[in-house]
């Protein structure tokens, strides 16, 4: 069971909006900066949202990270084909000091 | 850029210990925090610990009597060591690079990762 919690898949159609929740607490996202990383099927993750909601370089303006209280959210605009993948949130948690990551979403683009 | 390449055996009998080693080139380990991510089959991921620039450790408390993570200057690098190894340590394992917030005093991004390296616990 992990920290964080995130629903186990998300779908919609090619074009949508989906957002993708990641639910934890006052010692982890409560306190701490949030990351939320793009793995594609068969591949490392990627690095897609840091600070909460700073894209890196090179990384889409569809892709979004916002932080409410103890929640994050990612949103993906303009769903394309290729964005199906599983999408990960990850911070630091005070109280175990160790960085958790959520279960994993997958993403599906019907 | 920075590139992070993991390497180390494929296979480690149960009870013995798994070592990998993660080499970063653009980048030097003097300057970064560096961390070891596991993902077993199916699942998700599970942080093991990192190496600060100047040597200092943190591991996951799940895994802390049995991680070391250590580094090696000279040649740029970084590694694992996971003893009394079972079934439930084969996953595929990841180095990536950390951000550090010096306010906070902990990591928080992971921006760079490497290819990840699969590593089988089996007799």
């Amino acid at each position: 069971q992990s920290v964080l919690t995130q629903p186990p898949s998300v779908s919609a159609a090619p074009g949508q909006k989906v957002t993708i929740s990641c639910s934890g607490s006052s010692s982890n996202i409560g306190n701490s900066y949030v990351s939320w990383y793009q793995q594609l099927p068969g591949t490392a993750p990627k690095f897609l949202i840091s600070e909460n909601n700073k894209r890196p370089s090179g990384i889409p303006d569809r892709f979004s990270g916002s932080k409410s209280g103890t929640s994050a959210t990612l949103g993906i605009t303009g769903l394309q084909t290729g964005d199906e993948a599983n999408y990960y949130c990850g911070t630091w948690d005070s109280t175990l000091s160790a960085v958790v990551f959520g279960g994993g979403t997958k993403l599906t683009v019907l | 850029q920075v590139q992070l390449q993991e390497s180390g055996p494929g296979l480690v009998k149960p009870s013995e210990t798994l070592s990998l080693t993660c080499a970063v080139s653009a980048a030097s380990i003097s300057s970064y925090y560096w961390s070891w991510i596991r993902q077993p089959p199916g699942k998700g991921l599970e942080w093991i610990g990192y190496i600060s620039y100047s040597g200092s450790t943190n591991y996951n408390p799940s895994l802390k009597s049995r991680v070391t993570i250590s580094g090696d200057t000279s040649k740029n690098h970084f590694s694992l060591k996971l003893s009394s190894v079972t079934a439930a340590d084969t996953a595929v394992y990841y180095c990536a690079r950390c951000l550090y917030d010096i306010l906070s005093g902990h990591i928080y991004d992971m921006d760079v990762w490497g290819q990840g390296t699969t590593v089988i616990v089996s007799s």
